[in-house]
Parts: structure tokens; sequence; C-alpha cells
């Protein structure tokens, strides 16, 4: 089953505006949240992770926000500009002998950036 | 310095074929990881491998695929009798060692068509 669940699967936002996605997860042994950015032909490529110990993390134009007792965590992009349009995945993982540090991946938001 | 390498980037195959992917992880990372991407989709965990040992293969989708790393480095991934549903996205991750301070680094994959 989907452990980590995403929306909006679609974002429309104009230049300059604030992106937001959100994800949701189940398994409380998760302790790594990171979301990936892919564009076409590429593969995904790690844009900015939390662990839980922290509520919000912030990289430039680039926000997590973490609700640890809710299960959920958000990407917020600031003054979004065309070049960010792309599509963003976000994922949870924790260490397990079987799978090493695997990432359980949301399906994907597409966000569009209109000039 | 380079990233993780996948060949061939695109392949075509007839149903009922047998092929072969391959991906080279940055150097020196112990951990390298196979995913699925279907059209629409998140990523779809396939297998972990820790140096050349495979803990679990139970994620592979079914006995038809098969998957392994030699030297430390190089890992294929094999699927016999290809079905139309094999077609999708294959990519390939590596990181330093499996945990949560060591980020997966994708390769940009190789596009499995069936026909």
């Amino acid at each position: 089953q989907q452990q980590v669940k995403q929306s909006p699967q679609s974002l429309i936002v104009q230049k300059g505006g604030i992106s937001i996605i959100n994800c949701a997860y189940e398994n409380t042994a998760f302790d790594y949240f990171p979301w990936y950015q892919q564009f076409p032909g590429k593969g995904p490529a790690l844009l900015i992770a939390i662990r839980p110990d922290v509520s919000e993390k912030k990289e430039g134009r680039f926000t997590i926000s973490f609700n640890k007792s809710a299960k959920q965590f958000s990407l917020h992009i600031m003054d979004s500009q065309p070049g960010d349009s792309a599509t963003y995945f976000c994922a949870a993982s924790g260490s397990n002998s079987n799978s090493g540090y695997a990432l359980n991946f949301g399906k994907g938001t597409s966000l569009l950036v209109t000039p | 310095g380079a990233g993780v390498s996948q060949s061939p980037s695109n392949k075509v195959t007839e149903k009922g074929k047998d092929v072969e992917l391959r991906c080279d992880p940055i150097s020196g990372h112990t951990a390298l990881y196979w995913y699925r991407q279907s059209l629409g989709q998140g990523l779809e965990f396939l297998i972990y491998f820790q140096g050349n040992s495979a803990p679990d293969k139970s994620g592979l989708p079914s006995d038809r695929f098969s998957a392994e790393r030699t030297g430390g480095s190089v890992s294929t991934l094999t699927i016999q009798r290809t079905q139309q549903e094999d077609s999708a996205v294959y990519l390939c991750a590596s990181s330093s060692d499996p945990s949560y301070n060591s980020p997966l680094h994708f390769g940009n994959g190789t596009r499995l068509t069936v026909t």
C-alpha cells in the first residue's frame, strides 16, 4: 500500500506566488523526509530534507514544514519561478536491514509556474 | 565528479524477449537501489544492495525479474520474457552508505518500452 500520500496531483501557480505541496505518512518508524525534484527525462534530484526533531527547515526559497503529531509534512516554494516547473516527490524512510534507507515516495505533484 | 550512469537510456523490445539494464553507481557508494517509475505513478522500490548482497528480493514484481551486483559496483537488472506491463522507466540510485546522512543520488533512468 502507498506509505506516503501526496497532494495535490497537479498545481498551477503564477510567477511570484507560493506553491504548497502536502504529504502524509503512517509509519512512525520513518525518520527522514526528503523532497525530490524531477525534470522530464531526468532522474529525481534531492531538493531539501528534514528529520523529525525539527518542525521547519528553510533553504533559499524552499521550506519544509513538519508536523510530527499529525504525521504530515509540506513543501513551500516561495516566489515561484517558471524554472521551478517540474514534478515534485515527497518521500519518507527509516533504517531497515532489508531495504537499507530505501525511500518510500508519494505519487508526485506536477507543478506549472506561469509567467 | 561523475554521477550515477544508466544504460541504455532507451530500450524498445518485443514482448517475450529478455532485457538487461545496467547501473554504474557513484564511485565508492556501497548502497545501491533500483526503482521503477510508471507513467503517472510514483517511484516503486524494487531492490536494495549493500555491497554485492541483496538482503530482500521480495520487492521485485515477479520471478521474471532478477538483479545482481558485482565487485561492489556495477549492477544489472534483468527482465526475462518481457510483458507490456513491464514498460516503465527503471531508475537506479546510489548512496555512500544506508543512512539518512547519505542521500540517494539517482541516474536518469532507462526507459523500457515493450511492444
